[in-house]
């Protein structure tokens, strides 16, 4: 079983705070890693799939990176907007397994 | 369909009766996932399957949940004598190879209430 971990949990953050969360993951044999954003209420929305160590990625004011070597991923959002407020999802893949982490339950206060 | 599909879109049961929801993947798709989100509450990873193997059912929160896929395409996630906290929205995604990068596609979900 692929152990996925995300931190933190929840996150609260004022109207223009920039803001960060990880995801964790083994190492070894490292595929690929998706990052998700999903709203309440709707179905998750694609944001980034990375697959080369060092890789970053950018849409708009979102960016992540990926280290495989040591097997984390941070996401970042800068200026956070209220329209924001969403979970997070992160989901790498190994091997022949695949699942997604927790989330990390993003809320931005106007 | 072009996308994933699920059905029923909405469903209440009364405590105690069987429920049984569907998901019609992407065709082709290898890779099917299917997770629960409760209101107020983050997503919850319940099971993965390859094919009709089911390679992780670790997320499953009892023994009254089972989920099948038995000629890889189609699955079914079934709840047996509900109660009201299995009340959630369940959604159902797929992939051709998610590990290798694909993209993995989400239904709109099935939203449970148990009364």
């Amino acid at each position: 079983i692929l152990n996925v971990e995300q931190s933190p949990q929840s996150l609260h953050v004022q109207e223009g705070d920039s803001t960060n969360f990880t995801c964790s993951f083994p190492s070894s044999n490292f595929y690929a890693l998706h990052w998700y954003r999903w709203e309440t209420a709707k179905s998750p929305e694609a944001l980034f799939v990375m697959t080369l160590n060092g890789d970053e990625k950018k849409k708009g004011r979102i960016s992540a990176t990926l280290n495989t070597k040591e097997g984390y991923s941070y996401l970042y959002i800068k200026g956070s907007q209220p329209e924001d407020s969403a979970t997070y999802l992160c989901a790498p893949g190994q091997d022949n397994d695949m699942r997604f982490g927790a989330g990390t339950r993003l809320t931005v206060k106007p | 369909g072009a996308g994933v599909s699920q059905s029923p879109r909405y469903k209440v049961a009364k405590r105690g009766q069987d429920v049984a929801l569907r998901c019609d993947p992407i065709s082709g798709h290898v890779s099917l996932f299917w997770y629960q989100q409760a209101l107020g509450q983050g997503p919850e990873f319940l099971t993965y399957f390859q094919n009709e193997a089911q390679l992780d059912k670790s997320g499953l929160p009892s023994d009254r949940f089972f989920a099948e896929r038995p000629e890889g395409s189609v699955s079914t996630l079934k709840i047996q004598r509900t109660q009201q906290e299995d009340s959630a929205v369940y959604l159902c995604a797929s992939s051709l190879a998610p590990q290798m990068g694909n993209t993995i596609y989400f239904g709109e979900g099935s939203w449970l209430t148990v009364v």
